[in-house]
């Protein structure tokens, strides 16, 4: 069975300053793994995906994820935040697509 | 552009009373999903239909059924909803069960 482990409910950065949100995941095959975006009362946005290619994967918004067996982690990052990052963020595992695992959620506030 | 709709966006019912969500999708997506996400929590999956065939969750309460008369189109159906049922329903779709693309999500309220 897989899971995933969000390590943080609340990031707050200033805005400017880079974004660190951590996901640790647990399975038994070769993952794939997700991080998606939130903005209040929306759906959820793929930010980015990874699928057993480029250990470093890079999404929309100038953010982007490495994948790491050793750690069995995948963090997401951004060099520079902005105001409209701030969104509820979801780091999901699976292993087949009908069994995604959604981590708590990392909640990020920007601040001016 | 190809897309996940999700009709109405607001939806009050009454408690008891049946309500019916709509998802429809250009996408030409083989399999549906419908989730349930409660506030400040992640999204549950309800149910999926792959193709025609219909995969219910083991912990999904039978109160919540689905229709898929197509490939666009697939609806929740609350037959007696109750207060505990107020909750953000999340449409999501995807090819072979592949990446998931979500709608915007009907936030249902239970009076």
């Amino acid at each position: 069975a897989q899971s995933v482990t969000q390590l943080d409910s609340h990031v707050s950065v200033s805005e400017g300053t880079p974004v660190l949100l951590r996901c640790n995941y647990s399975s038994s095959y070769s993952p794939s793994l997700f991080w998606y975006v939130q903005h209040p009362n929306k759906g959820l946005q793929l930010l980015l995906k990874y699928t057993s290619a480029a250990t470093l994967v890079k999404g929309i918004n100038g953010f982007e994820a490495e994948f790491k067996k050793s750690e069995t982690s995948f963090h997401l990052t951004k060099p520079s935040a902005h105001m409209s990052d701030a969104a509820e963020y979801f780091c999901v595992v699976s292993v087949r697509n009908n069994d995604m695992r959604f981590g708590a959620g990392t909640r990020l506030t920007v601040k001016p | 552009d190809a897309m996940v709709i999700q009709n109405p966006r607001y939806q009050v019912t009454q408690f008891g009373k049946p309500v019916t969500l709509s998802c429809s999708q250009t996408l030409n997506h083989n399999v549906m999903y419908w989730y349930q996400q409660k506030s400040s929590q992640a999204p549950k999956l309800l149910f999926h239909y792959y193709d025609k065939d219909f995969n219910n969750e083991a912990d999904t309460p039978d109160n919540f059924q689905s229709r898929r008369p197509n490939t666009s189109f697939c609806f929740l159906d609350i037959r007696s909803p109750g207060l505990g049922d107020a909750a953000m329903y999340l449409c999501a779709t995807s090819r072979d069960m592949e990446t998931q693309y979500f709608g915007p999500g009907t936030r249902l309220l239970v009076l």
